[in-house]
C-alpha cells in the first residue's frame, strides 16, 4: 500500500498571504489529522477529519482550517499568515471509526514564511 | 503545560547496548501510548504502542513499559543498532467523546544516538 503523501514538501510565502497544503492518506483510512511541528513548541495537533466532517480541533487559531474530501484526501488553508506559521507541516491518516489512535504519517509539507 | 515530557533531549548508547528512553505523562484520562520514530526531513514512524490495559508490550526488539500510578512509560531496544539513531517521541491519547481518539499529545522528543 502507498503511504501517506502530502504536496507540495516545500513551500515560501510572505507575511499575510494564505497558503494551502494538500494530503492524501493511506488507501482505505477515513480518518486524516494534521500536526504543525516547530522547534519551539514540537509537534502540536490541529485538527482531525473523519468522513468530511472535522471531528476534533486543537488549541489553534481560526486561521487554520481544513477539510475533508469524499475520497478521503484533506486539505488544509492557513489565511493571514505569520511569522510563527512557519513549520513542518505533518499530516497523518489512521483507519478511523471508534479508535483512531495509530495514526500513520506523511513526509510533511516544509512552509516558511518571510 | 506539558502534557507529555521526555526528559532527556539527547542519550548516547553503545551498539549492542540497551537503549532506554523514557516519558513522563500528567493527565489521567490517557489511555493510550505509543513510541514514533523519525529521521530528519521524514514523517515520525510508527514503532510500537501500548494500551492502559497493559503494563508491557513486545515487538522484536522494542519493548515498551507503562507504569500507571507513576505515569510514566519507558522504551527499551535492545539490542541497539545503528540504524537506531533517531528522535523518539512518546506520544498519548485520550478518549474522545465524539468517537475516535482525542488528536496525539507529543513530548518534544529524545534524540538518541547510537556509538559503534
Amino acid at each position: 500500500k502507498a503511504g501517506v503523501t502530502q504536496t507540495p514538501r516545500y513551500l515560501i510565502k510572505t507575511r499575510g498571504q494564505q497558503v494551502t497544503l494538500s494530503c492524501s492518506p493511506i488507501s482505505g483510512h477515513r480518518s486524516v489529522s494534521w500536526y504543525q511541528q516547530t522547534p519551539g513548541q514540537g509537534l502540536q495537533f490541529l485538527f482531525e477529519y473523519f468522513s468530511e466532517t472535522q471531528r476534533n480541533k486543537g488549541n489553534f487559531p481560526g486561521r487554520f482550517s481544513g477539510r475533508q474530501f469524499s475520497n478521503s484526501r484533506s486539505e488544509m488553508n492557513v489565511s493571514t499568515l505569520e511569522l510563527g506559521d512557519s513549520a513542518l507541516y505533518l499530516c497523518a491518516s489512521s483507519p478511523g471509526g471508534l479508535a483512531a489512535y495509530e495514526q500513520f504519517f506523511g513526509p510533511g509539507t516544509r512552509l516558511t514564511v518571510l | 503545560d506539558q502534557q507529555v515530557k521526555q526528559n532527556s533531549p539527547s542519550l548516547s548508547v553503545q551498539e549492542g547496548r540497551i537503549s532506554i528512553l523514557n516519558c513522563d505523562y500528567t493527565n489521567s484520562m490517557f489511555d493510550y501510548f505509543l513510541w514514533y520514530k523519525k529521521y530528519p526531513a521524514e514523517g515520525p514512524t510508527f514503532l510500537i504502542s501500548i494500551s492502559s490495559i497493559k503494563d508491557k508490550n513486545e515487538d522484536g526488539r522494542f519493548t515498551v513499559f507503562l507504569n500507571k500510578s507513576a505515569k510514566h512509560l519507558s522504551l527499551h531496544i535492545v539490542p541497539s543498532q545503528p540504524g537506531d539513531s533517531a528522535v523518539y517521541f512518546c506520544a498519548a491519547s485520550a478518549p474522545y467523546s465524539g468517537g475516535g481518539a482525542d488528536g496525539l499529545t507529543f513530548g518534544k522528543g529524545t534524540h538518541l544516538i547510537i556509538q559503534p
